[in-house]
Parts: structure tokens; sequence; C-alpha cells
């Protein structure tokens, strides 16, 4: 069974730093896409990041280019998101998603992290 | 970037209703769209991905059709538990978009 689990998430002051973690099980971690989305209190989904098998290639949302940083730990089926100069409208539930070809494509989701930007 | 239009925003339906959602992309994304249910509090959970293919496990009334720039979501009679929000998302080009969500409410 796929499971992915978040954690890292927590209130934070405008202009802090926060690492999310998600620890990735029941799957071939090393061997598919990965993602983060979120989603601010009372509003929709919002992509945030894509990081390839093998780290080599990441993309992201504008409003996160340049403060967020997606990575992975494919030895320890791990993936993370930096979130650094974070600002109020960076306030929401964190989930991380397998991602990949067509099929598998934010099939099984986290059960999200909830992270707070105020002062 | 591509901008995924979602259509209405939020509905009133009856038990037993045939609902249709409409998602409208701004450029052709072939066949790169999912469906996605979320309740209150809970989790996001696929429906539909490729534009047509239902995901396991999913009841068969539910249903999506669509290529290129248009694409819809079909409830053929609507259940108590489907009372939710849907969200459709295209991955054809970064960055990825969902739609604004659709709530369907009990009339």
């Amino acid at each position: 069974e796929v499971q992915l689990v978040e954690s890292g998430g927590g209130l934070v002051q405008p202009g802090g730093s926060l690492r999310l973690s998600c620890a990735a099980s029941g799957f071939t971690f090393s061997t598919y896409w990965m993602t983060w989305v979120r989603q601010a209190p009372g509003k929709g989904l919002e992509w945030v990041a894509n990081i390839k098998q093998d780290g080599s290639d990441k993309y992201y949302v504008d409003s996160v280019k340049g403060r967020f940083t997606i990575s992975r730990d494919n030895a320890k089926n791990s993936l993370y998101l930096q979130m650094n100069s974070l600002r109020a409208e960076d306030t929401a539930v964190y989930y991380c998603a397998r991602a990949g070809s067509i099929f598998v494509f934010f099939d099984s989701w986290g059960q999200g992290t909830l992270v707070t930007v105020s002062s | 970037d591509i901008q995924m239009t979602q259509s209405p925003s939020a509905m009133s339906a009856s038990v037993g209703d045939r609902v249709t959602i409409t998602c409208r992309a701004s450029q052709g994304i072939s066949n790169y769209l999912a469906w996605f249910q979320q309740k209150p509090g809970k989790v996001p959970k696929r429906l539909i991905y490729a534009a047509s293919n239902l995901q396991s496990g999913v009841p068969s009334r539910f249903s999506g059709s669509g290529s290129g720039t248009e694409f819809t979501l079909t409830i053929s009679s609507l259940q108590p538990e489907d009372f939710a929000t849907y969200y459709c998302l295209q991955h054809s080009s970064y960055p990825l978009t969902f739609g604004g969500g659709t709530k369907v409410e009990i009339k």
C-alpha cells in the first residue's frame, strides 16, 4: 500500500524558514516524480513544485520561485520542501503526492501538514 | 500558463440527480487531465485520470470525457456521499494548474 506521511509543519514568523518532509513507503520511490501541493484555509488546491526521479529536474509555481526548494533523498525514501522567506500567503496545508506517468499522476497523497505564517 | 476554468463554482443538487461539471483549458492539453474529489477536512482523492479513465475503486457512476480544451466530469446519479468539492488538474505543461473547484451541495 502506498503511504506518504508529511511532517515539519508549524507556526513560523514572516520571513522565517521551515523544512517539510514526506516519508514514502509501499512503492519504489526512486522511480517516481514527486510533487508538493498546498491549500490555503478555505481555498482551492495549488500546485507548488515537482521533482524528477533523480532530482535533476525541478519545477516551481512562480509565487515560490527563489524562496522554496524541493529536494529528495532516494536512499531515505524521502521528499523535502525547504521554505525560506515565508509570507502570510504561504499559510496552507501542504500535501506531498506521487507524480509520474499519466496513469499514476497524483494518485496518492499524504495527509498534509499545516504551515502557519504569522507574527 | 494554462488557465483551467471550472464551472459551475457551486451547485445544489438532489440525491439521484445527474451532475455535470466542466473544465475548460486556455489551450490544448490533450488528455492530461485528472479529476479529484475533496470532502471537508479530508485529503483530495483522484477519481479520473487521463481525462476519461476511472480510478480503481471509484464507483462507476463517475465518468470523465473530453480532450483538447473541454472536459467534463459526470455523476450519473448523485449519492449522499458525493456531496463534496471537485477539482480538475491539467498536467500537460508547467506550471500545473487546478481548476477553481466546484462545490456540490445538497438541495
